[in-house]
């Protein structure tokens, strides 16, 4: 069965400075996709990024990316110039063929002015 | 990014009582629907999946005749939970999926039961 771990329960980051969040992955396929959300205070789901395993070149978008490596099975997240509203939870995400998701526990991050 | 709704965002109902939440789609058309549960400082637990005009399939250990899943249509699911009790009271999360391989997710519904 994949699984989705993210070690660290809790995470912070002085406002504009840069933090990485960590997540590992076991599975035993080859085509699959890994996702980040966040979830602020509100709880809405939002979607951050996305990595189709089969690209090498790591995604990025506006102030976030990713460092995925394959071999190693691990998906972190990078958040640039850390902003207030990038206060929340981070759920680390895989999916495969089957159409559902399997999420790691998660990281709440907290952002100091 | 896709748009999905959920109503009601907030319910309390009395111990016994059904409860249906509506979860949509408003941009896109979710062949396939995703139901969750979420407990304080947790992370999402599948409860089922949907696909349109199909039985849900239900992870191990959720009552399907507790939690009755519809998926009517392309835009439409919903969820009732029958004869609510304290334990069932939750965070409870919709998330559609189109022909893509994301799944966007509706704001939550918030059922308390008294």
């Amino acid at each position: 069965a994949q699984t989705v771990t993210q070690s660290q329960p809790e995470m912070s980051v002085q406002e504009a400075e840069t933090v990485t969040l960590s997540c590992t992955y076991d599975t035993s396929e080859s085509d699959y996709y890994l996702f980040w959300y966040k979830q602020p205070p509100s709880r809405q789901m939002i979607l951050v990024i996305r990595q189709e395993a089969y690209k090498q070149q790591n995604a990025t978008e506006n102030r976030f990316s990713v460092n995925f490596q394959k071999a190693a099975k691990s998906f972190s997240l990078k958040i640039s110039d850390s902003q207030l509203g990038d206060a929340a939870m981070y759920f680390c995400a895989y999916r495969s063929g089957y159409p559902d998701m399997r999420f790691g526990a998660g990281t709440r991050l907290t952002v100091k002015p | 990014g896709a748009v999905v709704s959920q109503h009601p965002s907030r319910v309390i109902c009395k111990s016994g009582t059904s409860v249906k939440i509506e979860c949509r789609s408003l941009d896109f058309q979710a062949t396939t629907m995703f139901w969750y549960r979420q407990f304080p400082k947790q992370s999402l637990m599948l409860m089922a999946t949907s696909n349109e005009g199909s039985k849900a399939t239900y992870e191990q250990g959720v009552e399907k005749d507790k939690f009755l899943i519809n998926h009517a249509s392309l835009t439409l699911s919903t969820l009732t939970v029958t004869s609510a009790h304290p334990e069932d009271s939750s965070f409870y999360i919709c998330s559609g999926q189109g022909s893509g391989k994301t799944q966007y997710f509706g704001p939550g519904t918030r059922l308390l039961v008294l």
